[in-house]
């Protein structure tokens, strides 16, 4: 099993709302990561996890809270967000940190109204 | 300098043609080295990993030029399914950590 799965596939959000994105892989990797992708951009890391615990946080806001429940799973929890936070918002996995090659989900399309 | 660069394209072939992507990256530190592609409203596969000594894989070969700072990808006897973005992927950090820098792809279309 090679696949990292994402849900919801989309969401659309008011600036008031607060909701999670859910990301889950089954191949015993030890390192999970979120990105931000907007269209016609490139992917931007947002955060890394290794062994469960927050090791790379790129300066992301505050209303984003990533959360690492167990080695399968990863959240990215979603409060306040800004129009501007409306974006592709990608999962990805690899066999530790110092692993290179990462595997990424088919993402959540998030809208902010 | 971007940390990662490539030609955005769009390289429009027919089908059966051969096309190189080149890629330019500014940290000598680097380590390791990919090429994803990605289709359009999609993630990003892992097409393959760069190595110095040159790869392989089918109709794809990739390329490695530590000296120049630069990586190449060649696709022969292009297909219809080939069409998509193309992204060379560069460690940042010498392998310190697993960042991996986009480049903001190269477009290739391939016509019947």
């Amino acid at each position: 099993d090679t696949e990292v799965t994402q849900t919801p596939k989309h969401l659309v959000m008011g600036m008031t709302n607060k909701k999670s994105l859910k990301c889950e892989q089954h191949m015993g990797h030890r390192a999970m990561y979120w990105y931000k992708q907007k269209a016609k951009k490139p992917p931007e890391l947002m955060f890394v996890y290794s062994y469960e615990k927050l090791s790379i946080n790129e300066s992301v806001p505050s209303r984003f809270s990533p959360e690492c429940p167990n080695s399968s799973l990863l959240n990215l929890h979603l409060h306040a967000l800004q129009p501007e936070d409306s974006a592709l918002y990608l999962c990805a996995s690899s066999q530790t940190d110092r692993e290179y090659e990462q595997f990424f989900g088919p993402g959540t399309r998030l809208t902010v109204l | 300098r971007k940390e990662v660069e490539q030609d955005p394209g769009p390289f429009n072939v027919p089908e059966g043609a051969t096309v190189a992507f080149n890629c330019t990256y500014s940290n000598s530190a680097s380590q390791s080295f990919f090429w994803y592609r990605q289709d359009c409203r999609k993630e990003p596969k892992l097409l393959m990993s760069v190595y110095s000594s040159g790869n392989e894989d089918g109709r794809f070969t990739a390329q490695l030029n530590r000296a120049s700072q630069y990586i190449s990808l060649l696709i022969r006897d292009s297909k219809l399914s080939d069409s998509a973005t193309y992204l060379c992927v560069v460690n940042q950090d010498g392998g310190a950590t697993n960042k991996l820098i986009f480049g903001t792809g190269t477009l290739l279309a391939v016509q019947p």
